[in-house]
């Protein structure tokens, strides 16, 4: 079993639609990180959670540590936010990343 | 914006061939990472690197591969004798720290290397 989960696993949607993309854990975190990749393949980090909620823009992020759980919104999406988003998680005592498999979210005008 | 570089951005290898995969990491960072991932696969972690010793790796991070700070700025990955499933992107990443406190990683944008 994955220690990250992420759902849906593919997303389509039309222009300005409100996205919401989950992602739930099964180990104990110290910190939670979505990031984001595009098709070249680089990775850019859009957050990073270990309580709360935070938001950038379009982007809001929250996390519910107790049920073990985080969603990434898009509010008012847009075609360039077409990516990857990836949830991962850091678990106490290590310092590497845990990735989940990603959410393919497509974004037509 | 303080940028993870990483040389080359694609290498392709034959098999049986020693590669060497360079990153250069944020300068005030200090612990240094390999991730690597296979085509339609998601990112797995290779080795953690902190104090000029390696502090975590995988199991997929047999003796076939290393790393190395050599000059305080450069962070590299050997991969000895490369086989076909090496085929993968690798990115380089780095944080200011864990622990205590969080901090965010940098990712480099990755080299695609293609073993044949």
């Amino acid at each position: 079993k994955n220690e990250v989960e992420q759902s849906p696993q593919n997303l389509t949607a039309q222009e300005g639609e409100f996205i919401t993309i989950n992602c739930s854990y099964s180990v104990g975190i110290s910190a939670l990180h979505w990031l984001q990749q595009h098709p070249g393949g680089g990775i850019v980090s859009l957050f990073m959670l270990s309580s709360g909620k935070k938001k950038h823009g379009r982007l809001i992020a929250t996390i519910n540590i107790q049920e073990k759980h985080s969603s990434l919104h898009i509010t008012a999406s847009h075609p360039r936010d077409s990516a990857v988003y990836i949830c991962a998680v850091r678990s106490y005592n290590t310092d590497k990343l845990i990735f989940g498999t990603g959410t393919r979210l497509q974004v037509f005008p | 914006e303080p940028e993870v570089t990483q040389t080359p951005s694609h290498q392709v290898t034959q098999m049986g061939q020693e590669v060497i995969l360079r990153c250069v990491p944020i300068s005030n960072h200090l612990y240094f990472y390999w991730y690597r991932q296979i085509l339609g696969q998601k990112v797995e972690f290779l080795v953690s690197f902190y104090n000029n010793e390696i502090s975590e790796k995988s199991e997929i991070f047999d003796d076939q591969f290393s790393v190395e700070r050599p000059d305080g700025s450069n962070f590299t990955l050997k991969i000895r004798s490369t086989k076909l499933e090496d085929s993968a992107m690798y990115f380089c990443a780095s944080t200011k720290g864990v622990g205590a406190k969080d901090y965010g990683y940098t990712f480099g944008s990755g080299t695609r290397l293609t073993v044949v």
